[in-house]
């Protein structure tokens, strides 16, 4: 089973421009989830989303937004670009099967984001 | 809120066996995991606990007190590769939203 794959790895921006990234989770899985990567913060929670729906969402600005597609996969929007938001960005699929079930987090290897 | 920490780096001997603690405070606690993450790599998944007590998975066992708010994972006989940052993660509310520790950064010497 093919695993998280991100799409690009690298990027390379400028202040005010805009990115997109996209993320295809394991097949099967319906959960997508988007994470901030940084030295210093660690790994920071943006959004989830669950059959195309946004379930649950972290404490970042407008700028950072996301959808999910009707096959589970998943992109990732920030407008906007600022200096501090250079970081690592991980997404990560989960079955998502139950209220009580582990639902483990499979990473992607992430899309390293510099912005100039 | 949710806050959880976990000490910033820790070193042991290779061969030994190291404790890394996790505290945490939540609402609608659902479980605890934990990751290993090498530089430059992804998280992967070590473990995970929903119910108090032991969990043992070859070298690496996971504790957890859910009245105490306090988890650890025990890595017994340590290896060079075991050099890595461990994650700790709760899972919390009812679309289980995970939040991550910002790691402890092991280094195991020889």
């Amino acid at each position: 089973k093919a695993g998280v794959t991100q799409t690009p790895r690298y990027l390379i921006k400028t202040r005010g421009q805009q990115v997109t990234l996209s993320c295809s989770p394991i097949s099967g899985h319906r959960s997508v989830s988007w994470y901030q990567q940084t030295p210093g913060q660690g790994l920071q929670f943006l959004f989830e989303y669950f059959s195309e729906t946004q379930r649950n969402k972290g404490n970042f600005p407008g700028r950072f937004s996301g959808r999910q597609f009707s096959n589970s996969r998943s992109e990732m929007n920030v407008s906007t670009l600022e200096l501090g938001d250079s970081a690592l960005y991980l997404c990560a699929s989960s079955p998502a099967t139950g209220f009580s079930a582990r639902n483990e987090q499979f990473f992607g290897p992430g899309t390293r984001l510099t912005v100039l | 809120g949710q806050n959880i920490d976990q000490p910033t780096e820790m070193t042991a001997t290779e061969g030994a066996i190291v404790q890394i603690n996790c505290t945490y405070q939540t609402s609608g606690f659902n479980g605890l995991f934990w990751y290993q993450q090498h530089a430059g790599e992804a998280p992967t998944f070590l473990s995970y606990n929903v119910l108090d007590g032991l969990e043992e998975k070859g070298r690496f066992s996971s504790f957890l007190s859910r009245s105490k708010g306090y988890s650890y994972l025990l890595l017994k006989e340590l290896q060079m590769k075991d050099s890595a940052s461990y994650l700790c993660a709760v899972a919390s509310g009812g679309y289980q939203k995970v939040t991550f520790g910002t790691g402890t950064k092991l280094q195991v010497i020889p």
